[in-house]
């Protein structure tokens, strides 16, 4: 397959805690996305992170990228309920297309 | 406007039947995707276009028919699909021709009889 990996698949925290995920990818990448899907719904787009770069943040939103693990991650601090949803990271494969990791469910109670 | 907008948003379909899957974006975008989604996993990519012209296959069977009538509208054509077919139905699009901040509709539920 190549879509890549991440974890947790599953992540279960309370309101103002931290979320972090982890995505695993097998290609070489132009850049790494992450997006956010609601149950049913389509995937919002949450930030990009190209291959030259190492960290970029967003409001409540950090990624990072190790290419030479081939691993990102996302952190969410400060979480809230409202930001329950599936996460995915998603590789820019230089073959032109865009290949989504298996996606972890975070679930953040009040 | 910066939403893709897809029609319908549930489809009921027996194995024999003919239907389309729309999909617009008014937001100037020159790449237009479809991608499948099976409950609980990731999007799948179908097809991919580029300036209207279909720039990647992902090794789809025929009875999906994809169709880009111009720079705005991305067509799905269904025709004699099967129960395992039954998923969800993402559009999205792009500017340009690369894979930079994909923007999704909200999909089609395809349930197939």
């Amino acid at each position: 397959s190549q879509q890549g990996e991440e974890d947790p698949q599953a992540l279960s925290i309370q309101e103002g805690e931290n979320a972090t995920m982890n995505c695993s990818y097998k290609t070489s990448i132009n850049n790494l996305q992450w997006y956010r899907q609601n149950s049913g719904r389509g995937l919002v787009h949450l930030i990009l992170i190209r291959s030259n770069e190492r960290e970029k943040h967003s409001g409540r939103l950090r990624v990072t990228l190790d290419t030479s693990k081939k691993s990102s991650s996302l952190l969410i601090t400060a979480s809230r309920a409202a930001d329950t949803a599936s996460y995915f990271c998603a590789a820019d494969n230089q073959g032109g297309k865009l290949i989504f990791g298996q996606g972890t469910e975070l679930s953040v109670k009040p | 406007d910066t939403e893709v907008t897809q029609t319908p948003k549930h489809l009921v379909m027996g194995m024999t039947n003919k239907k389309s899957l729309k999909c617009e974006q008014h937001m100037g975008h020159r790449a237009m995707y479809w991608y499948k989604q099976k409950a609980k996993k990731p999007p799948e990519l179908m097809f991919v276009y580029s300036y209207e012209k279909l720039s990647i296959n992902e090794s789809v069977p025929s009875r999906f028919s994809p169709e880009c009538p111009n720079s705005s509208l991305l067509n799905l054509h269904l025709h004699a699909l099967q129960p395992e077919d039954s998923a969800l139905y993402l559009c999205a699009s792009s500017q340009g021709g690369a894979n930079e901040k994909l923007f999704f509709g909200s999909g089609t539920q395809l349930s197939v009889l």
